[in-house]
């Protein structure tokens, strides 16, 4: 089970973001993230905890191990706003976490 | 780059069976190392992973709702088919068939993460 933190939050732009991902066991480094816009699929951010995907803007990162983990956004800007999943790939069945939606302040 | 597109219908009546179909254009279900997933949304709410189908034809499925579903593949026709029973109004959501490229040492394989997702297609559960 993959709970994250918190459920919704606002903030402006230029602000640093963290999301928080918490896993009810050990799943080693096989947690990833995705952004999500309304009425779009969502779309891989970061894989393997900390590992860009081709074309992610560098001020995403990801950190963390074990069962703790950590999406941050440096600078927050209006395309960022957007609801954020973790998953862990380690064990069948995958899941994901709940969400954290992102709003403009 | 990797296109997945959905189809199936768009209105299911309860107790009937949902049958969808994932197509994905160009690659060879059997000797490309990927799985494919479905996944679900119900309207406003969080992805639900709901089965994947491996390359070597491995599948597996979520615990909750195992007994209602069943993965395939052709592979003529580059296409992973998924069957739901039973469905209920609360099985009223998007849903997508998405892709994972596969990291394999000799006969061993595994997927992590999700790199291609198709466009999503609403189900609506109905009477």
């Amino acid at each position: 089970q993959m709970t994250q933190s918190p459920y919704s939050l606002s903030a402006s732009v230029g602000d640093r973001v963290t999301i928080t991902c918490r896993a009810s066991q050990t799943i080693s480094s096989f947690l990833n993230w995705y952004q999500q816009k309304p009425g779009k699929a969502p779309k891989l951010l970061i894989y393997s905890v900390s590992t860009l995907q081709s074309g992610v803007p560098s001020r995403f990162s990801g950190s963390g191990s074990g069962t703790h983990f950590t999406l941050s956004i440096s600078s927050l800007q209006p395309e960022d706003f957007a609801t954020y999943y973790c998953q862990q790939g380690y064990s069948d069945p995958i899941t994901f976490g709940g969400g954290t939606k992102v709003e403009i302040k | 780059q990797v296109t997945l597109k959905e189809s199936g219908p768009v209105l299911v009546k309860p107790t009937e069976t949902l049958t969808l179909t994932c197509t994905v254009p160009g690659f060879s279900l059997t000797n490309a190392r990927m799985a494919v997933s479905w996944i679900r949304q119900p309207p406003g709410k969080a992805l639900e992973w709901l089965a994947h189908i491996f390359s070597n034809d491995r599948k597996s499925y979520t615990t909750s709702l195992k007994s209602r579903l069943t993965l395939s593949k052709d592979t003529s026709k580059s296409q992973v088919v998924l069957i739901m029973t039973n469905m209920d109004p609360v099985d009223t959501a998007t849903y997508y068939c998405a892709r994972s490229p596969l990291y394999c040492s000799g006969d061993s394989c595994y997927s992590n993460e999700i790199d291609f997702w198709g466009q999503g297609t609403l189900v609506t559960v109905s009477s």
